[in-house]
């Protein structure tokens, strides 16, 4: 166990809908990154922040936005959903945002879009 | 896109055998990451070798890093059934922050 939580684990929604997954970093971890595991793609940077604040920037289309909140859970916020868009969603966490922090990883949220 | 290649995309063993997977990447990195992946599930970090150092020792692991070369190597000693996941490098680029670019990954198959 990481230490890292994410919810749902699963989900099923319907094409143009909106869904929002969740993750609680580790304890004391100050910085989030989301992932992207999909089978055309393989593993894609989203996102990072840092003690609430965007720190980092991938490939997360438009539709997608995210925030960290004061007690530094996040959420990953995926709109206008698309076939395309069915992946697994990692959320991961680090102590600090600079190169050398051990990022450790969640089990993921699995997105089917029908 | 994709920062890393490994080799073989699929590698199928006896379980007591050593395992090696490689990775080439493509620009200068500051660390380099291996991470194993069971079937569907999370990422496991398993070992990380900044860019100043040639080899690293965990348990049955053993990873070397050539940054002339840009290349690193995964080896798994005496392998078990266990051992059965994908194992995926991940770099840190320089100036990169802290965010990883991940490899395609390495099946690995431990029979028994």
């Amino acid at each position: 166990d990481s230490g890292v939580t994410q919810t749902p684990k699963h989900l099923i929604t319907a094409t143009g809908q909106r869904v929002t997954l969740r993750c609680s970093p580790r304890s004391g971890d100050l910085s989030v990154y989301w992932y992207q595991q999909s089978l055309d793609q393989g593993l894609q940077f989203l996102i990072q922040y840092y003690n609430g604040e965007e720190r980092a920037k991938g490939n997360i289309l438009e539709r997608f936005s995210a925030q960290q909140f004061p007690d530094l859970h996040s959420e990953l916020n995926l709109s206008s959903l698309e076939l395309g868009d069915s992946a697994l969603y990692f959320c991961a966490s680090s102590v600090g945002a600079h190169s050398g922090n051990t990022i450790y990883f969640g089990e993921g949220s699995w997105l089917t879009v029908v | 896109s994709q920062q890393g290649e490994e080799d073989p995309q699929a590698l199928s063993i006896q379980e007591g055998e050593n395992a090696t997977m490689n990775c080439s990447y493509k620009t200068s990195i500051n660390n380099l990451q291996w991470y194993r992946q069971n079937s569907g599930r999370g990422l496991v970090h398993l070992i990380l070798i900044r860019s100043n150092e040639r080899e690293k020792h965990s348990g049955r692991l053993r990873v070397t890093l050539d940054t002339s070369k840009k290349s690193s190597s995964l080896l798994i000693t005496a392998s078990r059934a266990a051992d059965t996941a994908s194992y995926f490098c991940a770099t840190v680029l320089t100036g990169g922050g802290n965010k990883l670019t991940f490899g395609t990954g390495t099946q690995l198959k431990v029979e028994l």
